[in-house]
């Protein structure tokens, strides 16, 4: 069945440093979510991604979805501590009846 | 529009019990799914419901079932609980399902079973 991995896991930055964490897919998808989760919350949908090679902006976040619609990154530029949470990838796979595989998230820790 | 609504948000089985957990889904959507969400497994998808069919299901045993009511509303259900069964229960709704559109999660319900 479709897997999708997510790397790293963990990930501790001094605030204002960057972060990036990457989607891979075992195979082709339809499209591509983030979502993020703070502490003792739920999933929050941040974003979804169709096209290859799209690119879409949020503030300071960058998400990016590659050209073989395989894998995808979501980059934030000078981390804040509001930014702290685990955040997920989630791919669909084309066709009918597919369902979303979540990736196992990216815990990503602020140092202030 | 109120959000997704899960109940209970807290519970406590012993092993060999069952458990019914509910979710109402976001006012005019016609996709629930649950999904396990355990610290070393990630989001785990269990099944998704839509105009009360089973659409999709993920790779649980059979103690791990579900429904949907005419209204969108959607239960689950544990039977012969195990100590591996403890983890955040987590039911989203979207308009489409199958991750074609936004999944809007609740709150979660946080199972033990001791």
């Amino acid at each position: 069945g479709q897997q999708v991995m997510q790397i790293p896991q963990y990930q501790h930055v001094q605030e204002g440093e960057d972060f990036t964490t990457y989607c891979n897919s075992s195979t082709t998808l339809s499209n591509i979510q983030w979502y993020k989760q703070r502490p003792g919350g739920h999933p929050v949908f941040l974003i979804q991604l169709v096209k290859s090679g799209e690119v879409k902006k949020q503030k300071r976040l960058t998400f990016q979805f590659g050209e073989a619609k395989k894998n995808s990154s979501l980059h934030i530029t000078a981390t804040q501590t509001t930014d702290v949470g685990t955040y997920f990838c989630a791919g669909r796979p084309p066709g009918g009846y597919q369902k979303v595989t979540f990736g196992i998230g990216t815990k990503l820790q602020v140092i202030p | 529009k109120a959000g997704v609504t899960q109940t209970p948000r807290y519970l406590i089985k012993t092993r060999g019990q069952q458990v019914t957990l509910s979710c109402s889904p976001i006012s005019g959507h016609r996709s629930v799914s649950w999904y396990q969400q355990t610290p070393g497994q990630g989001l785990q998808f269990l099944f998704e419901y839509f105009s009360e069919t089973q659409r999709n299901k993920g790779n649980f045993p059979g103690r791990f079932s579900g429904r949907q009511f005419s209204n969108s509303r959607s239960e689950m259900n544990v039977s012969t609980l195990e100590l591996g069964d403890s983890a955040l229960y987590l039911c989203a709704s979207s308009l489409e399902g199958q991750g074609r559109d936004t999944q809007y999660f609740g709150p979660g319900t946080r199972l033990t079973v001791l």
